[in-house]
C-alpha cells in the first residue's frame, strides 16, 4: 500500500458547485497532514493544515479520521481560479520531510 | 515573504554531463529539501540537510548527490546525468520550531531535460 493515496480525478465541476477530495494513508503514527495546492506549471503551495478536530478556512474545510486514516478537503462555492491539483501530504515519522500524495485534479468549468 | 529560487528554469543536457542544480533560500531555513516530479508518480524525496553540511537521504537518492556548504543554498548533483533523469526538479525549505515549521516553501522548479 502506498504512503499516501488519492484519486487522480480529473474532477470537473461547475462554478458554484462543492466538491470533496479524499486521501488515505498508510502510517497510523503519523501526526501531521496538509492539503497542498499547485497550480499548472507553477510549484506547490500550502493550502491548509488538517488538524484532529477539523478546520475550515473561508469556503474550505479539512477533516481528519484517524481511525480510517483517511483524510478529506471539501470545496464550498467553486470558483474558476480554484481549478489546479489538490496534493495530500503527510509527515514522515521522524523529522522534517513529508510524503507528497499525487495529487486530485480539479477543473472548475463556467 | 520567504523566498526559494532555483539558478535555472529550463536546462538541457547530454547523458553522461555532471549537472549542477542550485537552490537558495533567504529566510534562514534549516531545513531544505530536493524533489523530483514526474506525471504520475508525484513529488518524490531525493535528499534533504537539515543543517549545513548534514544531509540524508530521501527516498530516490540513486544517481544524485547533494552540497550545503552555506545554510541559504542547497545544491543537487547529477553526478552522470541519464535519460531517466528528466523531470522537473524542486527545491523547498522550511524552518525548525515556531508554528509554521512544518510548512514547506517550494521555489519554482528546474525542468532538466537529458538527451
Amino acid at each position: 500500500r502506498k504512503e499516501v493515496e488519492q484519486d487522480p480525478g480529473p474532477f470537473n465541476v461547475p462554478e458554484g458547485a462543492t466538491v470533496a477530495f479524499n486521501c488515505t494513508y498508510s502510517n497510523s503514527a503519523s501526526q501531521s497532514f496538509f492539503w497542498y495546492r499547485q497550480d499548472c506549471r507553477k510549484e506547490p503551495k500550502l493550502l491548509m493544515s488538517v488538524y484532529s478536530s477539523g478546520n475550515e478556512d473561508g469556503r474550505f474545510t479539512a477533516q481528519l479520521n484517524r481511525a480510517s486514516q483517511y483524510i478529506s478537503l471539501l470545496i464550498r462555492d467553486s470558483k474558476l481560479s480554484d481549478s489546479a491539483t489538490y496534493l495530500c501530504v503527510v509527515k514522515k515519522n521522524s523529522g522534517y520531510a513529508l510524503n507528497f500524495g499525487k495529487g486530485t485534479s480539479l477543473l472548475v468549468t463556467p | 515573504d520567504v523566498k526559494v529560487t532555483q539558478s535555472s528554469r529550463y536546462l538541457v543536457k547530454r547523458t553522461g554531463e555532471k549537472v549542477f542544480l542550485e537552490c537558495v533560500q533567504d529566510m534562514d531555513h534549516e531545513n531544505m529539501f530536493w524533489y523530483r516530479q514526474d506525471p504520475g508518480l508525484g513529488l518524490r524525496l531525493i535528499y534533504f540537510s537539515y543543517d549545513v553540511k548534514m544531509k540524508e537521504k530521501g527516498d530516490i537518492p540513486e544517481g544524485y548527490s547533494v552540497s550545503r556548504e552555506k545554510k541559504e543554498r542547497f545544491s543537487l548533483i547529477l553526478e552522470s546525468a541519464s535519460t531517466n533523469q528528466t523531470s522537473m526538479y524542486l527545491c523547498a525549505s522550511s524552518l525548525v520550531g515556531g508554528p509554521s515549521q512544518e510548512t514547506q516553501y517550494f521555489g519554482p522548479g528546474t525542468r532538466l531535460l537529458v538527451l
